[in-house]
């Protein structure tokens, strides 16, 4: 079945590095794929997302590329900034099906 | 545009008793609604899926008889946790599905549900 798997946390960093946090996907066909990003006690917010092969989501300084040769979505950000200390969601859909969601990887960005 | 209200936000009740989370939809048109239950730093994971007007589906391992889903118009869907028992006490989030943007849904604040 369909599946996303991403990359273990807690990410720790300092304010201004680089931020990666992988993802990888499982799926038959081509799905559209989600980064979203849930701040403590509340609920999901999309970041951005891509919908085919190649496409390039991006929001906040954040991007992600949807690389099919690879099935991965990897979120990444220049320079991050305390306010970024969220947990962020790597999901997947096909048209008309649930999302299905990473494991969700803890950020923290310290000052 | 594309606002989920999911009410309460947070619930306290007693072991034996029910709860009834709302989740509407409030600028657009939702023909279908999912329901997620999250554990403490754990990833969401579906409960069941919802579509107006018929009986919602549920995943494997969901009791329907205790986590009931009504889905009566197309902007509210309804998660009645009947019998409530402190396993149950959990972050429930609901999303909603536009009726013409389906591989995108919209999701509720989530509702911190704690059985005592």
């Amino acid at each position: 079945g369909n599946s996303v798997t991403q990359m273990e946390g807690p990410v720790t960093l300092s304010e201004e590095a680089f931020l990666t946090i992988n993802c990888t996907y499982t799926a038959t066909g081509y799905p559209s794929l989600f980064w979203y990003v849930q701040y403590p006690g509340e609920g999901l917010q999309l970041l951005l997302k891509a919908t085919k092969a190649d496409d390039k989501g991006s929001n906040k300084g954040f991007e992600a590329t949807y690389r099919k040769e690879t099935t991965s979505f990897h979120l990444e950000k220049g320079s991050v900034q305390v306010s970024d200390s969220a947990v962020y969601f790597c999901a997947s859909n096909q048209a008309g099906t649930a999302l299905i969601f990473g494991k969700g990887t803890t950020l923290s960005v310290s000052s | 545009g594309a606002v989920v209200s999911q009410h309460p936000s947070w619930v306290i009740c007693k072991s034996g008793t029910s709860v009834k989370i709302e989740c509407r939809s409030l600028d657009f048109q939702a023909t279908t609604m999912f329901w997620y239950r999250q554990f403490p730093k754990q990833s969401l994971m579906l409960m069941a899926t919802s579509n107006e007007g018929s009986k919602a589906t549920y995943e494997q391992g969901v009791e329907k008889d205790k986590f009931l889903i009504n889905h009566a118009s197309l902007t509210l869907s309804t998660l009645t946790v009947t019998s409530a028992h402190p396993e149950d006490s959990s972050f429930y989030i609901c999303s909603a599905r536009e009726v013409q943007r389906t591989t995108e849904a919209f999701f509720g604040q989530g509702t911190r549900l704690t059985v005592v």
